[in-house]
């Protein structure tokens, strides 16, 4: 089954832009969703089809996908942006629908 | 606006079963895919099935195939996850999730989450 592998935690200063890649075998063929999740919250989409923007969702959150790692841009990180970030795929060569990344903790010092 | 609101937190015994539900407003309901996706405690996401129900028929994960069973009410917007032979290990939060339009590849609205907790 298809596999994506995000790094456990990243950290960034305020302001600074933090990078959050998500790994995957060809993973530049298909097309990458990510989600943010606060504590005790549901997640929420805030890039999807690679690099659009749902409504509402600040212009700071860009995304990009290519080769074998897509990977989400958080420009001048903020402190309400520390959360969960998952990403996620379509595939429909097995049972497993939906995939989703392991998750990266983002911590704003 | 689309909201979808789930049934409130469970505590069961193991071996026993669960029914989530979670119902739909503010859009059309018949013809979107609604998916339940979990959550255990400081864990990941993990897909384990979905229905269109206009449709009717739902598609599972292996891992939850023959435990899980959903289904969808077209005249209440509802839709339903019930888990069989439950353990320890299916304590965990809950969220029922849209499929956005356009082939439904991912999840543009969530429920806020039905926590199950699988205890003797």
């Amino acid at each position: 089954s298809y596999v994506l592998t995000q790094p456990p935690s990243v950290s960034v200063a305020p302001g600074q832009t933090a990078r959050i890649t998500c790994g995957g075998n060809n993973i530049g063929s298909k097309s990458v969703h990510w989600y943010q999740q606060k504590p005790g919250q549901a997640p929420v989409r805030v890039v999807y089809d690679d690099s659009d923007r749902p409504s509402g969702i600040p212009e700071r959150f860009s995304g990009s996908n290519s080769g074998n790692t897509a990977t989400l841009t958080i420009s001048r990180v903020e402190a309400g942006d520390e959360a969960d970030y998952y990403c996620q795929v379509w595939d429909s060569s097995t049972d497993r629908l939906y995939v989703f990344g392991t998750g990266t903790k983002v911590t704003v010092l | 606006q689309v909201q979808l609101v789930q049934s409130g937190a469970e505590v069961k015994k193991p071996g026993s079963s669960v029914k989530v539900s979670c119902r739909a407003s503010g859009g059309t309901f018949s013809s979107y895919p609604f998916s339940w996706v979990r959550q255990a405690p400081g864990q990941g996401l993990e897909w384990m099935g979905r229905i269109i129900p206009i449709f009717g028929t739902a598609n599972y994960a292996q891992k939850f195939q023959g435990r899980v069973t959903i289904t969808a009410d077209e005249s209440t917007t509802t839709a339903y996850m019930e888990l069989s032979s439950l353990r320890s290990e299916d304590t965990a939060v809950y969220y029922c999730a849209r499929g956005a339009a356009a082939g439904g590849i991912n999840f543009d609205y969530w429920g806020q989450g039905t926590l199950v907790t699988v205890s003797s």
